[in-house]
């Protein structure tokens, strides 16, 4: 499968507990976003990366929230001290960049805080 | 971005075309009209997206009047596993080094029924 991946599918934790993701992007592709996804609401934007820069956070992550994308390829999405807010289905979509820019979203993460 | 406008639910008979339209009143030049859905529990999923010109893949139809203000996207035959939420999503082309990331809305449920 060459498609976006994404690990773990789902994570339980405990309230105050540090989390991190992973996002294997489609080899080509240059960009990749994270997206947060709560229940019966739309995907919302977070974070961006072209290449390894992060280009462009989102007010939704707050300073417990860190992304990087070491070398331009995978990407983590750490979340530190967990919230039950934090609960949530979290996203990653890579694409390749230009005008019309086609984003490939991955299965996703479910994460629940207790 | 362009602000859309979906009906909340549709219903549509199993084997029969399903329309589903998308209003975006505000929409620019420059924009496009992506449509994704989303199947219970999976990441979004890319079906078509257009500038002026209607357009047609092995998945779906879009259909964009002269004006632009709208547009609707046509599921030839549908079956059962097309029951999802579809989103309607105007964006602005992408650049170099910009985030264009995808503003999703509430989205039509699409139930497709036996």
């Amino acid at each position: 499968d060459t498609g976006v991946s994404q690990d773990p599918r789902h994570k339980i934790t405990k309230r105050g507990q540090n989390v991190t993701f992973r996002c294997d992007p489609i080899s080509e592709h240059n960009r990749l976003y994270w997206y947060r996804q709560t229940l019966g609401q739309g995907p919302e934007f977070l974070t961006y990366f072209q290449n390894e820069a992060q280009l462009e956070k989102s007010r939704l992550l707050s300073d417990r929230f860190s992304a990087e994308r070491p070398k331009g390829s995978f990407s983590t999405l750490e979340i530190q001290r967990t919230e039950q807010g934090d609960s949530a289905m979290y996203l990653c979509a890579s694409s390749f960049g230009r005008t019309e820019e086609t984003q490939y979203f991955g299965p996703g993460t479910r994460l629940l805080v207790l | 971005d362009a602000k859309t406008t979906q009906p909340t639910s549709m219903d549509c008979a199993e084997g029969r075309a399903a329309n589903l339209p998308c209003n975006h009143s505000t929409i620019s030049g420059n924009e496009y009209v992506y449509w994704y859905r989303q199947i219970h529990s999976q990441g979004p999923q890319y079906i078509i997206h257009g500038l002026k010109n209607n357009e047609t893949n092995e998945m779906a139809s879009l259909i964009i009047t002269e004006d632009r203000k709208s547009s609707t996207l046509i599921l030839p035959h549908a079956t059962l596993r097309d029951t999802a939420v579809y989103y309607c999503i105007v964006r602005v082309g992408g650049s170099a080094g910009s985030a264009r990331q995808l503003t999703f809305g509430s989205g039509t449920q699409l139930t497709v029924l036996p």
